[in-house]
């Protein structure tokens, strides 16, 4: 188990190209989060996944961002035609299923700089 | 709306004494947990304490206990024995029924040698 695994660490783009994240989450987890982070703020929610049902989707998500988690392991996160405004760090974390005691297992982030 | 809030945007604390960070939440769920995480300046969040909205017993995990007051509805974090590794964000956070987690903004703390 080496815990959630994002990549890439960090991504530099320019305004108007697309940009895809990878999150492979513990194996063991089938709920799997993606939030953003910007510069001195708590995480916001962006979307989630039960295996591979994506079950909530967060207003903030507009339509030029998708996520997708095929069978259930991996998720990827897709922005088109990033803006400024999307520069953040991009978290994902996964848990096990149920109501128990569980906090999240976070990724270490990627860093989006849109320039 | 569920909503969560961290009134202290930054604290210190001489090492070795304790600390509390406040957190108050806002839901009409019955059934929800709450959560408090550590954010180093590396970066990576980190969970370090559990507490369920049926549970009457505080929790405690170490030297940090979560101080769980339903009816104020507050869950605010103790820290004991500060460490200068303590130095970090904290964010406290309500796991909602649909399993959504939401954040509060966060406080910094800095401690003291």
């Amino acid at each position: 188990d080496t815990g959630v695994s994002q990549d890439p660490r960090h991504k530099i783009t320019k305004r108007g190209q697309n940009v895809t994240f990878r999150c492979d989450p513990i194996s063991e987890h089938n709920r799997l989060y993606w939030y953003r982070q910007t510069l001195g703020q708590g995480p916001e929610f962006l979307t989630y996944f039960q295996n591979e049902a994506q079950l909530e989707k967060s207003r903030l998500l507009s339509d030029r961002f998708s996520a997708e988690r095929p069978k259930g392991s991996f998720s990827t996160l897709e922005i088109q035609r990033t803006e400024q405004g999307d520069s953040a760090m991009y978290l994902c974390a996964s848990s096990p299923k149920g109501q128990g005691a569980y906090g999240y297992t976070f990724g270490s982030g990627t860093r989006l700089t849109v320039v | 709306a569920q909503k969560i809030t961290q009134t202290q945007p930054g604290m210190f604390v001489q090492e070795k004494e304790a600390v509390t960070l406040d957190c108050t939440y806002d839901t009409s769920d019955q059934s929800y947990g709450l959560f408090w995480y550590k954010q180093p300046s590396s970066g990576e969040m980190i969970f370090l304490i559990y507490q369920g909205s049926y549970d009457e017993q505080n929790a405690t995990e170490g030297r940090y206990s979560l101080n769980f007051q339903k009816a104020r509805k507050s869950a605010n974090l103790v820290i004991s024995a500060s460490q200068l590794g303590d130095s970090a964000m904290y964010f406290c956070a309500m796991r909602e029924e649909s399993f959504k987690t939401i954040f509060g903004a966060g406080t910094r703390l800095f401690v003291k040698a």
